[in-house]
């Protein structure tokens, strides 16, 4: 049960630039989150799915898309990368049932820089 | 739409010393609370939550949080740190609707000295 997992760990980009960010999760989950983590900022939700086939915008979605094709994967996109976007992306998922329900369990995260 | 609000960026607390965390939220509906503890270079834990019930909540590690209404604060406490409780901790809340939201605060980092 390897939980919540993400790739890449690192990633450095130009400007301009595009890439996706990979999120996967094996505690069959219904609802899944991105993140971002800025100093001082704790985290902001971008993007967030209450089921397969299913997105919506959070906080900060402005550059961003994301797609849940397959219930345990969502995947984040930059399509033309900015220096703004540098930052930590957590991915997240939670069941809206069961004693669990409202805790969201959370990735390692991914490091990107763009240049 | 809900804010949350962490008092304190940095708390650096001696080992074996009480620390208290301070935090505050604002929200016209009713909410769920959360502590979440991030060690360095990794992903979020859950530390304790408040869903109903009683007001003051136990978690892992020996912390605990008391929920406040009237002052809509979730303070967290722990009696007595030990150096591996150096991390950075997090206040958040979701409002009692679908999707099980998070809005953080900022964070609050703590630094345990021998």
């Amino acid at each position: 049960n390897a939980g919540v997992t993400q790739t890449p760990k690192f990633r450095v980009l130009k400007t301009g630039q595009s890439m996706t960010l990979l999120c996967a999760q094996d505690m069959n989950h219904e609802y899944m989150y991105w993140y971002r983590q800025d100093p001082g900022m704790g985290l902001r939700l971008i993007h967030y799915s209450v089921g397969e086939g299913t997105t919506a915008k959070g906080e900060v979605p402005d550059g961003y898309n994301v797609s849940r094709l397959k219930k345990q994967n969502f995947l984040l996109g930059l399509e033309s990368a900015a220096p703004s976007q540098t930052s930590v992306y957590f991915c997240a998922s939670s069941s809206p049932t069961g004693h669990l329900y409202n805790e969201q369990f959370f990735g390692p995260g991914t490091r990107l820089t763009v240049l | 739409a809900q804010s949350v609000t962490q008092l304190d960026s940095q708390v650096p607390v001696f080992e074996e010393a009480p620390v208290e965390l301070r935090c505050n939220y604002s929200s016209s509906v009713s909410v769920y609370l959360f502590w979440y503890v991030q060690y360095p270079n990794q992903g979020l834990q859950l530390l304790l939550k408040y869903l109903s019930g009683s007001t003051l909540v136990k978690g892992i590690n020996g912390f605990e949080a008391e929920f406040n209404k009237s002052q809509t604060s979730f303070h967290l406490r722990k009696p007595s740190v030990h150096i591996s409780d150096t991390a950075e901790y997090f206040c958040a809340v979701s409002e009692v609707t679908a999707g099980n939201k998070l809005t953080f605060g900022g964070g609050t980092r703590v630094l345990v000295k021998p």
